[in-house]
């Protein structure tokens, strides 16, 4: 199993310019979430899904829609990058119930 | 408490030198407690999900205790080794996702 995959590994967008960050998991699992990184705010939630065709906001999610369309795939889009969107996503998932999240390897974003 | 919250920030130890740090939850509705290793340019890995109260837990050299009706984790670390170092962040669910702490970031000096 590849378990969670994230693509980019790096980008730099310009101010306004939109993009869409991949994530996909091969473990079935029914949740899957975006974080960011910030430095000293740790990870918080942009947006979260139950199941495919199911999802809902975290604390931060202002600027960024999300869809599910099938269990693998959870893709966080951009839609007017911000400097302030500047930082590192990581995308996770985990079965029902509260077992542990595996998390993908990050995207460091850098919009100038 | 609203929020998971950790202390302290940071810690720097010397090699072979025994540490803990602390982890506070919402202790209402309460249905588990993690805790990840997060190694710089990685992503975070699980270490333990505690759902018990009293619920103690180890791995090796690493070990945490766990108490729901206070809410309240301790994470420790016995005879710390230069590999050690990372942040060791703590969650805990909240309605449908999981609430993380900042993190506290432990430094081992050989």
């Amino acid at each position: 199993n590849a378990g969670v995959t994230q693509t980019p590994k790096f980008q730099v967008l310009k101010t306004g310019q939109s993009m869409t960050l991949q994530c996909a998991q091969d473990m079935n699992h029914e949740y899957m979430s975006w974080y960011r990184q910030d430095p000293g705010m740790g990870l918080r939630l942009i947006h979260y899904s139950v199941g495919a065709g199911i999802t809902d906001q975290g604390e931060v999610p202002n600027g960024y829609n999300v869809s599910r369309s099938t269990t693998e795939d959870f893709p966080l889009r951009l839609l007017s990058a911000a400097p302030s969107q500047t930082s590192v996503y990581f995308c996770a998932s985990r079965s029902r119930g509260w077992g542990v999240q595996y998390f993908g390897p990050g995207t460091r974003l850098t919009v100038t | 408490i609203l929020n998971v919250e950790q202390s302290p920030q940071s810690l720097h130890v010397q090699e072979g030198d025994s540490t803990n740090f602390t982890c506070s939850f919402p202790s209402s509705n309460f249905y588990a407690l993690h805790w990840y290793r997060w190694e710089t340019a990685k992503s975070p890995e699980a270490l333990f999900v505690m759902t018990l109260n009293g619920d103690e837990k180890k791995k090796g050299r690493i070990s945490a205790t766990l108490n729901t009706k206070e809410g309240y984790s301790y994470l420790y670390i016995k005879g710390s080794q230069p590999e050690d170092s990372a942040t060791y962040l703590c969650a805990s669910p909240n309605n449908n996702d999981m609430r993380f702490g900042a993190g506290t970031r432990l430094t081992v000096k050989p």
